[in-house]
């Protein structure tokens, strides 16, 4: 099975940087998804990571380390849009995510 | 355009009734998906199915039904054996290989009177 953790909530300041942590457990790792949702909306896919480092896309950012079992999400230079929940997803060797609980992230003026 | 489409959008229903949620997409993928969103928690699988008339199981299905006789369509139906079935209901396709992305519905919300 998986076990994916991360923060229930953060808050930030507008223009700062903030990073979310997601720790899993799984058996047979095959990569790991970042998703962001604003409220009442869809899910909609931010990044995926299957080897160890960074992978940057403008402002945000995505970090694996496999033997950790540790990633990261990276937003820089924050705006008040990127308010929304953000949602870590292990994939498994049978090609199955499951779902961190997400975390609600509040960006302040 | 290509994508998935969720209807209703916004459910009501009254206890013992059953209801059922649509899910078409165009994107020819073949595994489809069925997500349960309570407030402020992740999202949990309740069935999905990698090719037509195939399905399976996920980890909350008790008092739900599904069936895939088309590759584009994947209808949720929400019994009423389920417990407590006010929620959020994502229904999503997905391309092949590890690094293909989930793609979601716009969601349908169920409320029980």
């Amino acid at each position: 099975g998986q076990n994916i953790d991360q923060p229930t909530e953060m808050t930030a300041t507008e223009g700062a940087i903030v990073q979310i942590n997601c720790t899993y457990q799984t058996s047979g790792f095959n990569g790991l998804f970042w998703y962001q949702q604003h409220a009442g909306e869809a899910p909609t896919f931010l990044s995926y990571n299957v080897l160890d480092g960074l992978e940057e896309k403008g402002r945000f950012s995505s970090f694996l380390s496999r033997s950790k079992g540790y990633s990261y999400l990276l937003l820089k230079e924050l705006q008040m849009k990127d308010s929304a929940s953000y949602l870590c997803a292990g994939n498994n060797a049978g090609n199955m995510l499951t779902f961190g609980g997400g975390t609600r992230l509040m960006v302040k003026p | 355009d290509g994508g998935i489409t969720q209807s209703p959008k916004y459910l009501f229903r009254k206890e013992g009734q059953n209801v059922t949620l649509s899910c078409e997409q165009n994107l020819n993928h073949d595994a489809m998906y069925w997500y349960r969103q309570d407030p402020g928690q992740g999202l949990r699988l309740i069935y999905y199915s990698q090719i037509v008339n195939d399905f399976q199981k996920g980890d909350i299905a008790e008092g739900y039904s599904v069936s895939r006789e088309k590759k584009e369509s994947f209808p949720l139906t929400v019994t009423s054996a389920q417990k407590n079935p006010t929620a959020f209901y994502l229904c999503a396709s997905r391309s092949g290989g590890a690094s293909g992305e989930l793609f979601f519905g716009e969601g349908s919300r169920l409320t029980v009177l």
